[in-house]
């Protein structure tokens, strides 16, 4: 089942500008992930952030992750035009299948250059 | 980084006809692959757990008969879609991990028309 939400749904900004994107979970979990998905293509793995971790840095990526509040939220620094695209949160729970990702429901960011 | 691919990336069938859809980690053994379905403009829903050597595990609402995983080697998954109808046209993605708490990998996605 989906426990992933995502807000925005979607977000509209400009080049330069900052994008955030939030994603809530319901259930305990290993880690969560932050995929990127152009239109009608595969998911592009951006960063993962494990449960003991609060903040994570990849280039412009910068994520944050509360488990106690059950949240992590994206960000995007200086935007551009290519990073058009949908982005969904996943979490793998603790137990069961290994890999198994639930996701969110995604947030279509456009850039407008 | 790891790869899986997925074969063919577009197909179109006839309604009542079958259609095999292939998944394959090219540089890794998968002993565990996952099938999802994707609506336009909507998120990724799991539809089962392919097992090397044993049956899938599908998800509640998922037709075993109707989505047949099949996960004969530890390359290779394949998901039938069998006697198609217009409303099983969707995007179907794979995926595979190596190590769990680490990224999964996925397909490139397959795209279903049935006609």
């Amino acid at each position: 089942s989906q426990q992933g939400e995502e807000d925005p749904q979607a977000l509209s900004i400009q080049e330069g500008e900052n994008a955030t994107m939030n994603c809530s979970y319901k259930t305990s979990i290993n880690n969560l992930q932050w995929y990127r998905q152009n239109s009608g293509r595969g998911l592009v793995h951006l960063i993962l952030i494990r449960s003991n971790e609060r903040e994570k840095h990849s280039g412009r990526l910068r994520v944050t992750l509360d488990t106690s509040k059950k949240s992590s939220s994206l960000l995007i620094t200086a935007s551009r035009a290519a990073d058009t695209a949908s982005y969904f949160c996943a979490t793998e729970g603790r137990g069961g299948s290994n890999y198994k990702l639930t996701f969110g429901k995604g947030t279509l960011l456009t850039v407008n250059p | 980084g790891a790869v899986v691919s997925q074969h063919p990336s577009r197909v179109i069938c006839k309604s009542g006809t079958s259609v095999k859809i292939e998944c394959r980690s090219l540089d890794f053994q998968a002993t565990t692959m996952f099938w999802y379905r994707q609506f336009p403009k909507q998120s990724l829903m799991l539809m089962a757990t392919s097992n090397e050597g044993s049956k899938a595990t599908y998800e509640q609402g998922v037709e075993k008969d109707k989505f047949l995983i099949n996960h004969a080697s530890l390359t290779l998954s394949t998901l039938t879609v069998t006697s198609a109808h217009p409303e099983d046209s969707s995007f179907y993605i794979c995926s595979a991990g190596i190590v769990r708490n680490t990224e999964a990998f996925f397909g490139q996605g397959t795209r279903l028309t049935v006609v």
